[in-house]
């Protein structure tokens, strides 16, 4: 069965600080990944989306994602955080039914 | 133009009312979607409208009528609920049903009193 993990609830970085919140995916074959964000009591925004070909996707906002075939996974990161990044980002996948299949989420705490 | 609009933002409902929210989008996409999402929690399908013919409904209670008119406009139709579906329901759309990147709307805050 598909599913999307993401290990870490909660993230706590300084600001400045480099991120990279974790994503593993369980599907058979090469899944459609994306990493969306959201602010509390908004609705999802959708950073980058991976689909074939390069394996390093560049986002909207200085994110980018490695997708790792061998190890499943699908990271998110940014290499200098700003306290405007603080929110809910959900990493997800649609198989072959086209259906979103989300991670629990992992909230992102900003230090100043 | 990348917009979903979902309109009311907040909608505070008897559990004797019926209303409807509603989603509208431009983009030309012809698959559409209903979430529900809990506090703390990702969002839930509930029903996927493919050209405008109702595809996927996840098992969602009767309580609960989606209706795609036209291929910019997907509603739903509330009646009789209760205060464990207070939620934030979310309208999504894509290009097609698989395959493409789903936009979001801003959702509407659902409370049932």
């Amino acid at each position: 069965a598909q599913s999307v993990t993401q290990p870490d609830i909660h993230i706590t970085v300084s600001e400045g600080a480099s991120l990279e919140l974790r994503c593993n995916y369980s599907y058979g074959a090469t899944p459609y990944l994306f990493w969306y964000v959201q602010s509390p009591g908004q609705g999802l925004q959708l950073l980058l989306k991976y689909f074939s070909g390069d394996t390093l996707v560049q986002g909207i906002k200085g994110f980018e994602a490695e997708f790792k075939r061998s190890q499943s996974s699908f990271n998110l990161r940014k290499p200098s955080v700003h306290w405007s990044d603080a929110a809910e980002y959900f990493c997800a996948q649609t198989g072959n039914t086209g259906k979103l299949i989300f991670g629990q989420g992992t909230t992102l705490q900003v230090k100043p | 133009d990348t917009e979903v609009t979902q309109t009311p933002k907040h909608l505070v409902m008897g559990m004797t009312n019926k209303k409807s929210l509603k989603c509208e989008q431009h983009m030309g996409h012809r698959a559409m979607y209903w979430y529900k999402q809990k506090a703390k929690k990702p969002p839930e399908l509930m029903f996927v409208y493919s050209y405008e013919k109702l595809s996927i409904n996840e098992s969602v209670p009767s309580r609960f009528s989606p209706e795609c008119p036209n291929s910019s406009l997907l509603n739903l139709h509330l009646h009789a609920l209760q205060p464990e579906d207070s939620a934030l329901y979310l309208c999504a759309s894509s290009q097609k049903e698989r395959g493409t990147e789903a936009f979001f709307g801003q959702g509407t805050r659902l409370t049932v009193v």
